[in-house]
């Protein structure tokens, strides 16, 4: 059973524009909602995560929507650049959780210059 | 000075082999974990151990064992290793259990021959 369902498998935006990627989670129990990103050959790396009391979290261009009650939350990257390919992966965990991050597939984004 | 470091970076091995990754993290962490990484990128949580307590995913063969030398160490041995265990293996850690957020190593990529 799949707890965290992410799209688009892969998603090709322009230098410039902005980049989407949506999560849907199943467990209401979750309550943090992460964003990693990782290029070939490193780890995960954090980049935002937000908390369900609030429904958006913004750090420099990349901002975080979450909808509690449709159970779903998104990554909007605004003004991507070539820099920002790499790939995505929305996560959740619940407090005092002790299995870890359940993370979506991912998903490939290329910044076309 | 990385927060956290795995060793090593890549492990060939033949099918059979008991083989070790070694995993440590200098963020004073409580909370450390083993994620594994398949062909298709998908991130899967193995175990959390916090304070000499094991939480094991029920999916994990006994095959794989973590082991604590202290708090700021959590090493994993593979026995008998299988075709299928060829992945990308890393190591992570986080302040506490929970909705926390984790810090993820660069990996180690095992190939089984």
């Amino acid at each position: 059973q799949q707890q965290v369902k992410q799209s688009p498998q892969s998603l090709i935006v322009q230098k410039g524009g902005i980049s989407i990627i949506n999560c849907a989670y199943e467990n209401t129990a979750f309550d943090y909602f992460p964003w990693y990103q990782q290029f070939p050959g490193k780890g995960p790396a954090l980049l935002i995560a937000i908390r369900p009391d609030v429904s958006e979290k913004k750090e420099g261009r990349f901002t975080i929507s979450f909808n509690k009650s449709a159970k779903q939350f998104s990554l909007h990257i605004m003004d991507s650049q070539p820099g920002d390919s790499a790939t995505y992966f929305c996560a959740a965990s619940m407090r005092g959780g002790a299995d870890g991050l359940t993370f979506g597939k991912g998903t490939h984004l290329i910044i076309q210059p | 000075d990385t927060a956290v470091s795995q060793t090593p970076k890549y492990l060939v091995t033949q099918m059979g082999n008991d083989k070790s990754i070694k995993c440590e993290q200098n963020l004073g962490h409580d909370t450390m974990y083993w994620y594994k990484q398949d062909s298709k990128k998908f991130l899967k949580i193995m175990f959390s151990y916090n304070n000499k307590e094991l939480i094991i995913n029920e999916t994990v063969p006994n095959r794989f064992s973590p082991k604590s030398p202290d708090k700021a160490h959590l090493n994993l041995h593979i026995n008998s290793l299988e075709l299928g265990d060829s992945a990308v293996y890393f190591c992570a850690s986080s302040q506490s259990r929970g909705s926390q957020p984790q810090h993820f190593g660069d990996g180690t990529r095992l190939s089984i021959l």
